[in-house]
């Protein structure tokens, strides 16, 4: 069946530094890519998304791009900051038709000042 | 525009007793879905609604677990008959339309259950 598996945390980094998340997918069809990001008490957000292969997705100075030959979708961001602690989920979907989405575990990060 | 609504944000039940999670969507959109987040890991599928029906509810637990979303007010999870390993965060999500590639999510109820 389709799955998502990232790297476990936690990640701890000092501000400024080169952050890489990894993300690998297993899926029967062609699916999108999303990277997610859920901040102590809250929902989760939608960080960044692609939907085909090659796309790369960015937002907030974070990026992925959606690699077909490795099946991958590594998140990453030239420098950190506190304000990035968080978790970061990555997730994917099938197809269009509004159907579940289906996420990674998750992995925490904490940015030391 | 107010996101998606949840509440409460914070539910406590004793065992055996039944709880009851409320789920406003974004304004126009039609489409719900409920996660579960058990501690330390990521969110798990439990059901998809329209308004009115149940499209998917394979992720939902066989029994005490029911789903709605009707014509008029929120989507609700009813979850009967409480038991410890029903604690978790209870996040819904919706989307505008069949097509929409996002979800946007409401901000969960934690339910803890002593």
């Amino acid at each position: 069946g389709d799955s998502v598996t990232q790297m476990e945390g936690p990640v701890t980094l000092s501000e400024e530094a080169f952050l890489t998340i990894n993300c690998t997918y297993t899926a029967t069809g062609y699916p999108s890519l999303f990277w997610y990001v859920q901040y102590p008490g809250e929902g989760l957000q939608l960080l960044l998304k692609a939907t085909k292969a090659d796309d790369k997705g960015s937002n907030k100075g974070f990026e992925a791009t959606y690699r077909k030959e490795t099946t991958s979708f590594h998140l990453e961001k030239g420098s950190v900051q506190v304000s990035d602690s968080a978790v970061y989920f990555c997730a994917l979907k099938v197809g269009t038709g509004g159907f579940k989405t289906i996420f990674g575990a998750g992995t925490r990060l904490f940015v030391k000042a | 525009n107010a996101g998606v609504m949840q509440n409460p944000r914070h539910l406590v039940r004793r065992r055996g007793q039944e709880a009851r999670l409320r789920c406003s969507p974004m304004k126009g959109h039609s489409h719900v879905y409920w996660y579960r987040q058990l501690p330390e890991e990521g969110l798990k599928f439990m059901v998809y609604l329209q308004k009115e029906n149940i499209i998917d509810e394979s992720g939902m637990p066989k029994e005490r677990f029911s789903a709605e979303f009707p014509k008029e007010g929120p989507s609700i999870l009813r979850i009967q008959q409480v038991v410890r390993g029903d604690s978790a965060a209870y996040f819904c999500a919706s989307s505008p339309d069949v097509l929409s590639e996002e979800q946007y999510f409401g901000p969960g109820t934690r339910l803890t259950v002593t």
